[in-house]
């Protein structure tokens, strides 16, 4: 089946460590996007990336760093530089045409204690 | 800097009640507009969505949204909500590039 895989679905870290989520999408799509859902302020974009080795910063893009070397693949590093990294990240990707559907992965919950 | 508001972030309906849920946008420009549903567990999905032609988009399970242009506004709508109605709606606006911005949701509880 076609779609986005996210793991882990649930990742505990002390705080100061490094941690990455992996996504990986398997519908050849062009375009793939991090964004963190919290709740009552909905999902902010953290980075996007519209091609290989390519991506651009969102809204809230400091404390996270990402690498785009495959097209299916979109990891997302939260470093010990974000502030406030306990929330729910959600992968999500699109075909090459703008303005189209995004389709979102089922999202891993992170907890920094 | 572009914004998506979504009026109201809880809405607690009967069943058979008519549901209006506001969503506001500022962008001057050309606008793709969406509206997304999740449901309790699952992922987030497309509802319906907006690119051009008719204002007025009919999407799944007997929702639709009318784009004014005008107010910069893509309200959802659904003549009678069903308990499997219940469910966080978001409003998104993607602007001239592959940049989607979601409103804020809106958390809709349906009483049977």
């Amino acid at each position: 089946d076609g779609g986005i895989t996210q793991s882990p679905k649930y990742l505990f870290r002390k705080e100061g460590q490094n941690v990455t989520l992996s996504c990986e999408q398997n519908l050849n799509h062009d375009a793939m996007y991090w964004y963190r859902q919290d709740p009552g302020q909905g999902l902010r974009l953290i980075y996007y990336s519209q091609i290989v080795n390519d991506f651009q910063k969102g809204d809230i893009a400091e404390g996270y760093s990402v690498s785009r070397e495959k097209k299916e693949s979109f990891p997302l590093t939260v470093t010990s530089a974000q502030k406030n990294p306990t929330a729910f990240y959600l992968c999500a990707s699109t075909p090459q045409a703008i303005g189209n559907t995004i389709y979102f992965g089922e999202g891993s919950w992170l907890t920094v204690v | 800097a572009q914004s998506v508001s979504q009026h109201n972030h809880h809405v607690i309906l009967s069943e058979a009640a008519s549901l209006e849920l506001g969503c506001n946008y500022s962008y001057g420009g050309t606008v793709n507009l969406f509206w997304y549903v999740q449901y309790p567990g699952q992922h987030l999905q497309l509802l319906l969505k907006y690119f051009s032609g008719d204002p007025l988009v009919k999407g799944i399970k007997g929702f639709e949204a009318e784009f004014i242009k005008s107010k910069f506004s893509f309200n959802l709508r659904k003549p009678s909500v069903q308990w499997s109605d219940t469910a966080e709606y978001f409003c998104a606006v993607t602007t001239g590039g592959f940049k989607t911005i979601f409103g804020a949701g809106t958390r809709l509880f349906v009483k049977a």
